[in-house]
């Protein structure tokens, strides 16, 4: 079965640092998401990406926050200058297909767990 | 503004016991829901994929059902077997819309 991959799948950074967050999603879908997990909290929504652009984001999606469909496969998220409250575990999803083109439901990743010390 | 909500939020039960978890929605527009199982520390796994136009799904010993009218679906787990403890999460997607809406879960645990 075909499955959303992310990497890495644990990290640590500094404070102020930045850092990349990169997904495989499946390779007909056109939707993209990042999702969010604070430890012990809800899964939060940040970014839905379709047709090289952002469809929605959550105000949790400030400018500190991007991302990028670099090449045809990989979909990532640049978090520009982390901050502790940043530390959770990142979910990056996709759906839909190119037959169909419908947005159907989402297919997850493992999740990265980031930690800002 | 959507809520999503889940209860109970933990339900600990001996092994066999037959399962209901309910998940409540506040917004009738909905697109589908879908119901999903996380272990802890780790990705959310696919369940069921319930469609608007749909009443229900079934998966082996899982059956999800949607009333749209009364904002309710609820996950019913037949059999429950120690394997099936986890945290069990329902996402609203509304029409119009790309971003799931989370409940915050409901936590089991079976009981060999």
């Amino acid at each position: 079965e075909p499955e959303v991959t992310q990497t890495p799948s644990h990290q640590v950074t500094q404070m102020g640092q930045e850092v990349i967050l990169r997904c495989v999603p499946i390779s007909n879908h056109l939707y993209f998401y990042w999702y969010r997990q604070i430890l012990g909290q809800k899964v939060e929504f940040l970014v839905s990406f379709y047709n090289n652009e952002i469809s929605e984001k959550s105000e949790i999606f400030d400018d500190q926050f991007s991302v990028e469909r670099p090449d045809g496969s990989n979909f990532t998220l640049k978090i520009r200058s982390t901050k502790l409250e940043d530390s959770a575990m990142y979910f990056c999803a996709s759906s839909g297909n190119m037959e169909t083109g419908g947005n159907y439901g989402y297919t997850f990743g493992s999740g990265t767990r980031l930690t800002v010390v | 503004k959507q809520e999503v909500t889940q209860i109970p939020a933990a339900l600990s039960v001996p092994e066999g016991e037959n399962l209901v978890l309910n998940c409540s929605f506040t917004d009738s527009a909905i697109y589908n829901l879908q119901w999903f199982r996380q272990d802890p520390g780790k990705g959310l796994t696919s369940l069921l994929l319930i469609q608007s136009s749909q009443r229900e799904q079934t998966s082996g010993r899982l059956n999800a059902s949607l009333d749209k009218s009364s904002g309710r679906s609820t996950l019913y787990i037949a059999a429950s077997q120690p394997g099936d403890s986890a945290t069990y999460l329902c996402a609203f997607l509304g029409s119009g819309t790309y971003k799931y809406i989370f409940g915050t879960g409901t936590r089991l645990k079976v009981l060999a």
